[in-house]
């Protein structure tokens, strides 16, 4: 009954690295989204995609960069890690872009060293 | 100011109590609300949408106040169960309040 999967549950990465995050949908969903989730912050909004190869900058895109080659895939990627980065990161898909809510993966708790 | 904000909590209340958590946005625009629930180390889960007319699913009630431009939830007969942190957002501007946590105790 998975609809949301995110490649990884836990992830330790050095500084400097570059890392990847993968999200498969299986809802045939057009919209997705990159968040993370920090204590005190909730959920800050990092990428999003309405369609294949679209994407658009959430409210804190800088560090980061998305692809969406297929439908049901949106990977993000983190160029070069820094410790700042180091958080839980949520994948999500949405059937609308307003009227439906959010459909999230099991998260990927990154840690950069 | 925040686009999404809430009340951080922590509510401490006993089994059986009414809580009710607000939410305020500031896009007097905003169209699309829900309600998601969060438990420890997992990830939100879609508690209920929150209509104009207000909506109600067995113990939780979700309402919309355009003209003050909050939201709610209410639980009532709270159980053991309900603690958690509860999410609102505001889905046209992809943004969420920080969460409200709840501790029902025995």
């Amino acid at each position: 009954d998975v609809k949301v999967t995110q490649s990884s549950r836990y992830l330790v990465k050095r500084t400097g690295e570059k890392v990847f995050l993968e999200c498969v949908q299986d809802m045939d969903h057009e919209n997705m989204f990159w968040y993370r989730q920090d204590p005190g912050l909730g959920l800050r909004l990092i990428y999003f995609s309405y369609d294949v190869k679209m994407k658009e900058k959430g409210d804190i895109p800088e560090g980061y960069s998305v692809s969406r080659e297929k439908k049901e895939r949106f990977s993000l990627i983190l160029e070069s890690a820094s410790t700042n980065q180091t958080s839980m990161y949520l994948c999500a898909s949405s059937r609308t872009q307003q009227g439906t809510g959010y459909t999230f993966g099991s998260g990927t708790r990154l840690t950069v060293v | 100011r925040k686009e999404v904000e809430q009340d951080p909590g922590p509510f401490n209340v006993p089994e059986g109590a009414t809580v009710a958590f607000n939410c305020t946005y500031s896009n007097s625009a905003s169209q699309s609300f829900f309600w998601y629930r969060q438990d420890c180390r997992k990830e939100p889960k879609l508690l209920m949408s929150v209509y104009s007319s207000g909506n109600e699913d067995g113990r939780f009630t979700a309402q919309l106040n355009r003209a003050s431009q909050y939201i709610s939830l209410l639980i009532r007969d709270s159980k053991l169960s309900d603690s958690a942190t509860y999410l609102c957002v505001e889905k046209g501007g992809m943004r969420f309040g920080a969460g409200t946590r709840l501790t029902v105790k025995p």
